[in-house]
């Protein structure tokens, strides 16, 4: 599975676009990419995940480079109860391991 | 529905004694993880079960660490005997996913933090 690089830490104010990028430069064709965050003393919580069209849901937009090297995660209007760390995974097509990194930590300031 | 359940939610124990978590899938997942999760770092992946089989567990230090999944539904996890390094949270979760699918999503509980003295 490819490797990703996102930066350790992030702050965004309530109310405003929150974009978390990701450098997936390996990625092969048949690996997806997955957002996944974590909310203080919580588990894991999936967001959303593509292969490389743009992918929207309730909680947030999934952008990913037409070259599929780079991606961002956009929380449309960020709340104080969006603070979590952000974690971008890599995962190929009948993989059986995730590997999550150290994530981004986005502060959100009212 | 009910989501992933895990008992206890925290541990203290001393170095070299045993311990045990539990966790509950959420009812019809076929697939069960349980990862370590140390302070400051993203989850490590320590095994995974389709059903009641294992399908990866090359991460898992077997010399101190056991899981099993009686009847593909509970698993318990288990430390014997523990190491201060031990110390972290350990998380389950549990997806649909089959053999083959190309797509998934996991299902965290919300882990069970061991403090090893």
């Amino acid at each position: 599975d490819a490797k990703t690089t996102q930066p350790p830490s992030m702050d965004c104010a309530e109310g405003r676009a929150a974009n978390l990028p990701c450098n997936h430069s390996t990625i092969s064709g048949n690996e997806y990419v997955y957002w996944y965050r974590q909310i203080h003393s919580q588990g894991p919580q999936y967001i959303i995940h593509g292969l490389k069209n743009n992918e929207t849901n309730e909680m947030a937009s999934l952008i990913i480079t037409e070259d599929r090297k780079s991606s961002t995660l956009i929380l449309p209007h960020a709340t104080l109860r969006d603070t979590a760390v952000y974690y971008c995974i890599v995962k190929r097509t009948g993989g059986f391991k995730t590997i999550f990194g150290a994530g981004t930590r986005l502060f959100v300031k009212a | 529905e009910a989501g992933v359940a895990q008992s206890p939610r925290y541990k203290i124990i001393e170095k070299r004694q045993s311990v045990a978590f539990w966790c509950n899938p959420i009812s019809g997942h076929a697939t069960l993880y349980w990862y370590q999760q140390i302070l400051g770092q993203g989850p490590k992946l320590l095994i995974q079960f389709q059903n009641n089989g294992v399908v990866d567990d090359s991460q898992l230090p077997k010399d101190r660490f056991s899981a099993e999944r009686l009847k593909g539904v509970d698993s318990t996890l288990k430390i014997q005997p523990a190491k201060l390094e031990d110390s972290a949270v350990y998380l389950c979760a549990s997806s649909l996913r089959l053999a083959g699918d190309t797509s998934y999503e996991q299902y965290f509980g919300p882990g069970t933090r061991l403090t090893v003295t």
